[in-house]
């Protein structure tokens, strides 16, 4: 069973329409929630850390929550250029050895 | 430098060869880690140190893949006669601190042909 989930695996938006994409996890004691953005041939950006239910953290048009069970990334009037792979990843409590990555969503917003 | 860097970029080689690939982190970053990255898949996290010392090696695929970090800073990773299955891209990440957030490099793409 997975650890990390995200959905939908891919979504297409048109410029201006928000929309959110899910992250829900199975890790015992969260120590922290990370989300990265990707783009094609690069590597991970990191965006947000998240760390306790009701946190919320901005970033221009992103808007990231979390819950004691899922994290949501909130896509407010996106643009072309958010156009990219969203992660999410989990680190455990206890554990300084790893964060574990869910597969990803491609997002393409269409001008 | 300003961010991580890895090298090559791109490796192509042939199945059965050796290859080593190189990670520089950002300078005062104790953590570093390495995973992979293959076609449709989530990264899979492959081994972490803290300082020279990995103190978890069960996420290296085989006994032909194999890490190391000298001075606290440069780390390679080699992989012993490559498969087909090896090629991926290899992302190294380094941290400030074990729950700090990731810088990642831009990956070296390998292809075992």
């Amino acid at each position: 069973e997975d650890q990390v989930t995200q959905s939908p695996e891919a979504l297409r938006l048109q410029e201006g329409e928000s929309s959110s994409l899910n992250c829900s996890y199975t890790v015992s004691g969260l120590r922290g929630l990370f989300w990265y953005r990707q783009d094609p041939g690069k590597g991970p950006e990191f965006l947000f850390t998240l760390y306790s239910a009701g946190e919320e953290k901005e970033k221009e048009r992103l808007k990231a929550t979390l819950t004691k069970k899922e994290s949501f990334l909130h896509i407010t009037a996106p643009k072309p250029e958010d156009s990219a792979t969203y992660l999410c990843a989990v680190q455990e409590g206890g554990r300084d050895d790893k964060i574990i990555f869910g597969k990803g969503t491609r997002l393409h917003i269409l001008p | 430098g300003a961010g991580v860097s890895q090298s090559p970029s791109n490796k192509v080689t042939e199945k059965g060869k050796d290859v080593e690939l190189r990670c520089d982190p950002i300078s005062g970053h104790t953590a570093l880690y390495w995973y992979r990255q293959s076609l449709g898949q989530g990264l899979e996290f492959l081994i972490y140190f803290q300082g020279n010392s990995a103190p978890d090696k069960s996420g290296l695929p085989s006994d032909r893949f194999s890490a190391e970090r000298t001075g606290g800073s440069v780390s390679t990773l080699t992989i012993q006669r490559t498969q087909q299955e090896d090629s991926a891209v290899y992302l190294c990440a380094s941290s400030l601190t074990s729950n700090y957030g990731y810088t990642f490099g831009s990956g070296t793409r390998l292809t075992v042909v």
